[in-house]
């Protein structure tokens, strides 16, 4: 159980292009989900978090203007990059968590974005 | 905001020994503590977590060990395998708030 999707897993693209990532909860409802960002070697840094049905809480440094998060359902959060350029390419992590108390995080398996 | 510290940054072991990785964490109010193993290029898998309530929890060769008073917790895996060989993440969280990770640990296991 808790199994949590991410598609796609890689994405290689030009400059200026926008790129969209989907986090699916497969089978539990996710009321809240998270997106993380990972360089080579480092731990893992929270972007955002959102809630189904309102509006996705940016953690500070991260533009809510590039960084677009959608969390539309109990079980689809999406996060497109606009304009991506090649200092945005990093490894997109989603994770998913049932309920609002102690309850682990799921992740997804990830999203290698490669800029070029 | 919580802020988690995490050492050793690598970690070599020989075949069999054990491995201690330690945590500090500085928000009182965390009370949920995770702790993930991450492979190269793959997704953060939890591996055991233990909340504020006990001091001690173990699963097979793993265990982990939490001291509120200190803020510190630590994971120990005992009799080491190559497959035990991953970055390891300790994290974080008063339960509604986002996990916060620690900078993670390189674990080497050389048979």
């Amino acid at each position: 159980g808790a199994v949590v999707s991410q598609h796609p897993s890689w994405v290689i693209c030009k400059s200026g292009t926008s790129v969209k990532i989907e986090c699916r909860s497969l089978d539990f409802q996710a009321t809240t989900m998270f997106w993380y960002r990972q360089f080579p070697k480092q731990s893992l840094m929270l972007m955002a978090t959102s809630n189904e049905g309102s509006k996705a809480t940016y953690e500070q440094g991260v533009e809510k203007d590039k960084f677009l998060i959608n969390h539309a359902s109990l079980t689809l959060s999406t996060l497109t990059v606009t304009s991506a350029h090649p200092e945005d390419s990093s490894f997109y992590i989603c994770s998913a968590k049932q309920g609002a108390s102690s309850q682990p995080q799921h992740f997804g398996d990830g999203t290698r974005l490669s800029i070029l | 905001g919580e802020n988690v510290e995490q050492h050793p940054s690598t970690l070599s072991v020989q075949e069999g020994d054990s491995a201690v990785i330690k945590c500090t964490y500085s928000d009182s109010a965390s009370n949920y503590f995770p702790w993930y193993k991450q492979e190269l290029g793959k997704r953060p898998q939890l591996i055991i977590d233990i909340r504020s309530n006990v001091g001690e929890k173990k699963d097979q060769r793993i265990a982990v060990t939490l001291n509120k008073t200190a803020k510190h917790f630590s994971l120990h895996i005992t009799e080491t395998q190559p497959e035990d060989s991953a970055v390891y993440f300790c994290a974080a969280s008063t339960g509604n708030t986002p996990l916060v990770f620690g900078k993670g640990t390189r674990l080497s296991v050389i048979a």
